[in-house]
């Protein structure tokens, strides 16, 4: 089965300073991953999207994010925090379903703390 | 253009009672999927609708269902609500097909179950 575990569920850190949010997904072929981030009252909204094209995916705002088959890993990393990136971040992978469609199985989530 | 738009936006209920929720996919989108969040946890699968049929269903009891209508808006509805159904409703949409994996979400429906 397809499913993804957040490795922290808090992370602090400074602004200006880097961000790596980790992520282990398990699957037993290549699978589809995101990651989306979670502002306070606010919908879900995708950062970026792995479908094996390349392994380094870049996305919005300065996030990217790198496949690593060998360890299972695909880690959300930023150079530099701003006090805007505070926020729920959600690795995601997709399961087919029978009848053609699919679902999003989402990690439980790391909530990014960034102070002054 | 408009996003996903979800009615209402808070809903109180109490316990035993049925709940309809609404959601209108962004324009062209004819796939529409429901998430529900409980509160410090991640968004778990409902549903998802194509061209109004279901397309897939998650581990959820039978009270909840749901439709899409000919203009791609969906409903999902939960009967004989429970205090454990208290959670953020996440409706999403798609384009263009069924298997298309980019998702946009609604802001939700927060329902409080008492």
């Amino acid at each position: 089965a397809q499913s993804v575990t957040q490795l922290d569920s808090h992370v602090s850190v400074s602004e200006g300073t880097p961000v790596l949010l980790r992520c282990n997904y398990s699957s037993s072929y290549s699978p589809s991953l995101f990651w989306y981030v979670q502002h306070p009252n606010k919908g879900l909204q995708l950062l970026l999207k792995y479908t094996s094209a390349a392994t380094l995916v870049k996305g919005i705002n300065g996030f990217e994010a790198e496949f690593k088959k060998s360890e299972t890993s695909f880690h959300l990393t930023k150079p530099s925090a701003h006090m805007s990136d505070a926020a729920e971040y959600f690795c995601v992978v997709t399961i087919p379903n029978s009848n053609s469609g699919y679902a999003l199985n989402f990690g439980k989530g790391t909530s990014l703390l960034v102070t002054p | 253009d408009a996003g996903v738009t979800q009615s209402p936006t808070h809903l109180i209920k109490t316990r035993g009672q049925h709940v309809t929720l609404r959601c209108s996919p962004i324009s062209g989108h004819k796939s529409v999927s429901w998430y529900q969040q409980v509160l410090g946890q991640g968004p778990q699968f409902i549903f998802q609708y194509y061209e109004k049929e279901e397309r897939g269903r998650g581990n959820f009891p039978d009270r909840f269902s749901a439709r899409q209508f000919p203009n791609y808006s969906s409903e999902l509805n939960v009967n004989a609500l429970l205090l454990g159904d208290s959670a953020l409703y996440l409706c999403a949409s798609s384009s263009p097909g069924p298997s298309s994996e980019k998702l946009f979400f609604g802001s939700g429906t927060q329902l409080s179950v008492l």
